[in-house]
């Protein structure tokens, strides 16, 4: 089974600032994982994965994550944050191959002008 | 293209009622899951069709099941509601299925059950 570790429930920040929303993985297959993005009152976007290749993994926004396989992480992180990125950040994790995501509990961007 | 379109948008029960859902996935699509969103559990995984098939399913009670239909639409539903079974259902759907989860959500179906 897989499981999903976002250390931070709340990460604030101050807009043009850097920014790295943190997740840990558990699993004892090969994965695939996803940063998905929810605004308010809407369903969840997908950010970014990481499903092979490339570690290093970038999003159209100027969000990249990358995956370390040695540390079990798929950390987010954005060098200069806008008020629009104001959002709800969830990690999530699949068997690859397969179609059933485990998410991470979220992680409340908020950024203050 | 259409994304995903989930209806009714909100929704309020009362406990001992039950409640259909409705999933119109982006065509072509024949992969349609269902997840729960609460703030005590997050998101959790309730269900996955694919060709009319349930392939998957999470760890609910009987009281929650659902159904997908020959044009790839879904529904779920919630029998004997409780007042634990509040939160936003969102459903997503997929084209790909070798590519794993590369899901497209709607907008979600917010029930409150009183």
């Amino acid at each position: 089974a897989q499981s999903v570790t976002q250390l931070d429930s709340q990460v604030p920040v101050f807009e043009e600032a850097p920014v790295e929303l943190r997740c840990n993985y558990s699993s004892s297959v090969s994965v695939y994982l996803f940063w998905y993005v929810q605004y308010p009152n809407q369903g969840l976007q997908l950010l970014l994965k990481y499903l092979s290749g490339s570690t290093l993994v970038e999003s159209i926004n100027g969000f990249e994550a990358e995956f370390n396989k040695s540390q079990t992480s798929f950390h987010l992180r954005k060098p200069s944050v806008h008020i629009s990125d104001t959002a709800e950040y969830f990690c999530a994790v699949s068997r690859a191959g397969a179609q059933k995501l485990v998410f991470g509990q979220g992680t409340r961007l908020t950024i203050n002008p | 293209k259409a994304g995903v379109t989930q209806t009714p948008r909100y929704l309020i029960k009362t406990r001992g009622q039950q409640v259909t859902l409705s999933c119109s996935p982006i065509s072509g699509h024949r992969s349609v899951s269902w997840y729960q969103q609460t703030p005590g559990q997050g998101l959790q995984f309730l269900f996955e069709y694919f060709s009319e098939t349930q392939r998957n399913k999470g760890n609910f009670p009987g009281r929650f099941s659902g159904r997908q239909f020959s044009n790839s639409r879904s529904e779920m539903n919630v029998s004997t509601l409780e007042l634990g079974d509040s939160a936003l259902y969102l459903c997503a759907s997929s084209l790909d299925v070798t590519k794993g989860g590369e899901l497209f959500f709607g907008e979600g179906s917010r029930l409150t059950v009183l």
